[in-house]
Parts: C-alpha cells; structure tokens; sequence
C-alpha cells in the first residue's frame, strides 16, 4: 500500500522569505504522479503543483517548486517570497497511474506566513 | 476553467432529516469524488463514481447515499445521520482518461453539522 509521510506539522516563516515543506512516499509502482494541495482557512482545497514521476524535470509554478528525488522517494515544496496568502493547511498527495482513482494524502502541514 | 461548484455552503440538520448535497462541474469530467474531511486532517475518501457508475465506496455507512444523475452532477443523499458526522464535505472531479494524471480539482465543500 502507497503511504505519504509529512513529518513537520507545523511551520512558520517571515514574509518574503523562502521555506521548504517536506514529503516522503512510500510505493512499489513506477509510475504514479505526486500533488501538493493548498488548503487556506477558507477550506478550499486548491492544487499547487504537480509531478509525473516518469519526468526527472522538477516541477515549477511561479514561486512555488518542488524538489523530487524519485530514488529517495522525496518530493518537497519550496515557496519563494512567501506572501501572507500563503498561509495555510498544505497535503502532499499521491496517485498511480494505473487508474486506481485514490488520492492518498499525508496528515498536512500548517503553514504561517508572518508580516 | 478547473471549478467544481458545491451547495450548500452550509447545512445544519437534526438527526431525523433527510437532507442533499450537490456538486457540479462542466468540465467535461468523468470521474467524480465525495469526501469527508475533518477538521486539521486529510480529506478521507467515500465514493468514487466513474462514467456515472459507482467504483468505489469506501465502506461507508447506509444513511450516505450517492447518485449521480449525469456526467456533469453529484449528489449526496443524507439521512438519520449522526454528531459525529458533522464535518466539511468536499466534492473533486477529475478527467479520468488514459493520457490525463487523474489530476483531483476540488469544490468548496459544504461544511455539515448535525444536531
């Protein structure tokens, strides 16, 4: 069974600066895909990147990029020039592409960005 | 357009309801997700529906009742529901084709409390 680990519950960072959320993986599947979700106080559940696995090319969305390390089977976020938006519940998540529909996710992240 | 519209925004019901929750999208996709989510932790799957047939249920309990009408429109059905459901209801949708990552979009959700 895929499981998702996200060991640091909690972070805190100042604006404008960078931090790096943490993800590690478990699987036996080869090709699978790797999400982080953005979930704000509002409680909407917004995609903020994206992974194929079979891809060595990390992912980047304006300031947001990941470091995938397919070996290692990491996969963590940086945001750069944290803005107070930012602030929220993050989940890394997990599919393969075999069509099992599941999303599994890690427990979350609680983000803070200070002014 | 990546929107999944979710209604209510809220519901409080007593026990001895029957209440629905509805989600839309017109993004011509044609696999849809209910969840449940917790408050700080990770949205738990319920029901899969793909091509408007149920493929999942995650074991959940009868007074859950899915339906999905069309390709565009999930509901969930509740009823005799108890306190400890209470809890943030989250629609996702998602393209469900071979070439597609099966890429998860979520609505809202409908944040439930049951009385």
């Amino acid at each position: 069974a895929q499981t998702v680990t996200q060991s640091q519950p909690e972070m805190s960072v100042q604006e404008a600066e960078t931090v790096t959320l943490s993800c590690t993986y478990d699987t036996s599947e080869s090709n699978y895909y790797l999400f982080w979700y953005k979930q704000p106080p509002s409680r909407q559940m917004i995609l903020v990147i994206r992974q194929e696995a079979y891809k060595q090319q990390n992912a980047t969305e304006n300031r947001f990029s990941v470091n995938f390390q397919k070996a290692a089977k990491s996969f963590s976020l940086k945001i750069s020039d944290s803005q107070l938006g930012d602030t929220a519940m993050y989940f890394c998540a997990f599919t393969d592409r075999g069509g099992s529909e599941k999303l599994v996710f890690g427990k979350g992240m609680k983000l803070t960005v200070n002014p | 357009d990546t929107e999944v519209t979710q209604t209510p925004k809220h519901l409080v019901m007593g026990m001895t309801n029957k209440k629905s929750l509805k989600c839309e999208q017109h993004m011509g996709h044609r696999a849809m997700y209910w969840y449940k989510q917790k408050a700080k932790k990770p949205p738990e799957l319920m029901f899969v529906y793909s091509y408007e047939k149920l493929s999942i249920n995650e074991s959940v309990p009868s007074r859950f009742s899915p339906e999905c009408p069309n390709s565009s429109l999930l509901n969930l059905h509740l009823h005799a529901l108890q306190p400890e459901d209470s809890a943030l209801y989250l629609c996702a949708s998602s393209q469900k084709t071979s070439a597609s990552s099966d890429t998860q979009y979520f609505g809202p959700g409908t944040r439930l409390t049951v009385l």
